[in-house]
């Protein structure tokens, strides 16, 4: 079986541009959450989608937004991009639970997004 | 907000070496999961840990989570280059403003000379 796939593996934006990611689940995962990873750190959570309605947020500000689609898919946009928004971003699926982590985080290769 | 802080950020062994990495978190967990992420790739599931005072062993790795639930350590027996990588914790925070939100900590970094 697949694991989780995003796209597009790597991304080069300037200042003030927004950018969308994609990101498709294991088959069976209904429950999508998304993470920045900024070098030498861990990976930080942005948001939870499970059955196409946000269960949880980070602390991250508005210009980040996400959605789920019918078939678990889930989209990250960021728009007003900065430079300090340069970062691996990290898709990961689980089985349904009541909490995003509940279940163990399957992450997939990530998007590596540069902001000049 | 919840805070999960690892050490030590690096570690530097011999082959054959044993390694530890500890985590504590300021606020009671959950759970903890244990992840692996090797040079250029992504964090991989380990194990989760649920219960206090829980011990659990995968080959030569020991997981155990505190009786509080609020630390917890990873331990390699006999490291192998294999080995390499970064380790990170993360907790399921138990209540507050971060209930149910997974936090990861800084991680370490683990290199294994042959």
């Amino acid at each position: 079986d697949a694991g989780v796939t995003q796209s597009p593996t790597h991304l080069i934006k300037t200042r003030g541009q927004h950018v969308t990611l994609r990101c498709s689940p294991i088959s069976g995962h209904k429950s999508v959450s998304w993470y920045q990873q900024v070098l030498g750190q861990g990976p930080q959570f942005i948001f939870q989608y499970y059955e196409k309605e946000e269960r949880g947020r980070g602390n991250f500000p508005d210009r980040f937004s996400a959605r789920q689609f019918p078939n678990y898919s889930s989209e990250l946009n960021v728009n007003a991009l900065l430079l300090g928004d340069s970062a691996l971003y990290l898709c990961a699926s689980s089985l349904a639970g009541l909490r995003q982590g509940d279940q163990p985080q399957h992450f997939g290769d990530g998007t590596r997004l540069s902001i000049l | 907000g919840q805070q999960v802080m690892q050490i030590p950020q690096y570690q530097h062994v011999q082959e054959g070496e044993d390694f530890t990495t500890y985590c504590n978190s300021s606020t009671t967990l959950s759970n903890i999961q244990w992840y692996k992420q090797r040079p250029g790739g992504h964090p991989v599931f380990l194990i989760q840990l649920v219960k206090s005072g829980e011990v659990k062993k995968q080959k030569r790795l020991t997981f155990q989570f505190g009786e509080a639930k609020k630390n917890s350590s990873l331990h390699i027996t006999a490291t192998q280059t294999t080995d390499v990588g970064t380790y990170f914790c993360a907790g399921l925070n138990a209540g507050g403003t971060s209930y149910g939100k997974l936090t990861f900590g800084q991680g370490t970094i683990l290199t294994v000379h042959p």
